[in-house]
C-alpha cells in the first residue's frame, strides 16, 4: 500500500483478555517501529525491528508485550493479560532503513481500549 | 528533568501571524532533531528536520537549533486556520531508530 497500514483501527476489549496489533509497513521499508501514544502525551518507543530481528526492545514496558516480524515485512504487537493501564494508541511506523535522513513515517494507530 | 520538554500549550495566534514553538532537550550529545505535526485523531507527520546549528527553512517553516542552549524551535509564518494541530518535538536516543517525543504543543491559529 502507499502509507503503513494498522489493523484494527479500533479495538476494545475486556481487562485480562489477549490482544493482537497487525502492522504493515510500506513496501521495501525495512525498518519498523511500534510506539504508544497516551492522551495528551507524545508517542513513547516500545520496539524497532530491522528486518526479521527485534534490534531494540528496551521500551516495552513488561513480559505482557511481545512483537514479532517473522517475515521481514508485516509485525504484530502481542498484549497479553490486557490490563486497563494499556489504553492507548498503539502506532506502529516504517522507514528505508534505520540510518540517519531517512524519514519515519507513522501510521494511523490503533486505539485500544482496555475495560 | 524530561529527556524533551515542551509546554503543551494551547499556543494561540490569529491567522497570519508567526506562530513560535519551543523545545528543549537534555542530552548534550543529540545530533538530529525532528518536528512532527499532529492532527487530532491522526498520526505524527514529519515537517521539519535539523541537524546543523543556526536556521533551515521549508516554505513557512523555519527550524531553528542552538546546541549550546540546548534548544530547537519551529517558527511557522503566515500562519493558517489549517495550521492548528499539536507540534510535537523529537530527539533520537541510542543510534536514529528510537526517537524520544516531547508532550506536544497544541496550537491555535484563529481566522
Amino acid at each position: 500500500g502507499a502509507g503503513v497500514s494498522q489493523t484494527p483501527s479500533n479495538k476494545v476489549t475486556e481487562k485480562g483478555k489477549y490482544v493482537e496489533l497487525r502492522c504493515d509497513p510500506i513496501s521495501g521499508h525495512t525498518a519498523l517501529y511500534w510506539y504508544r501514544q497516551s492522551l495528551g502525551q507524545g508517542p513513547e518507543f516500545l520496539i524497532y525491528f530491522q528486518g526479521t530481528g527485534a534490534a531494540d526492545d528496551s521500551g516495552l514496558p513488561n513480559d505482557r508485550f511481545f512483537a514479532v516480524r517473522p517475515e521481514g515485512s508485516v509485525s504484530t504487537l502481542k498484549i497479553q493479560r490486557t490490563e486497563r493501564g494499556d489504553s492507548a494508541v498503539y502506532l506502529c511506523a516504517s522507514s528505508l532503513n534505520a540510518a540517519r535522513g531517512n524519514t519515519i513515517y507513522f501510521g494511523e494507530g490503533s486505539w485500544l481500549t482496555v475495560v | 528533568q524530561k529527556e524533551v520538554e515542551q509546554n503543551s500549550g494551547p499556543l494561540s495566534v490569529p491567522e497570519g501571524a508567526i506562530a513560535s514553538l519551543n523545545c528543549t532537550y537534555s542530552d548534550r550529545g543529540s545530533q538530529s532533531f525532528f518536528w512532527y505535526r499532529q492532527y487530532s485523531g491522526k498520526s505524527p507527520e514529519l515537517i521539519m528536520s535539523i541537524y546543523s546549528n543556526g536556521d533551515k527553512e521549508d516554505g513557512r517553516f523555519t527550524a531553528q537549533l542552538n546546541k549550546a542552549s540546548q534548544y530547537v524551535s519551529l517558527l511557522i509564518r503566515d500562519s493558517q486556520p489549517s495550521d492548528s494541530a499539536t507540534y510535537l518535538c523529537a530527539v533520537p536516543r541510542g543510534g536514529f531508530q528510537k526517537l524520544v517525543f516531547g508532550t506536544g504543543t497544541r496550537l491555535l491559529v484563529s481566522p
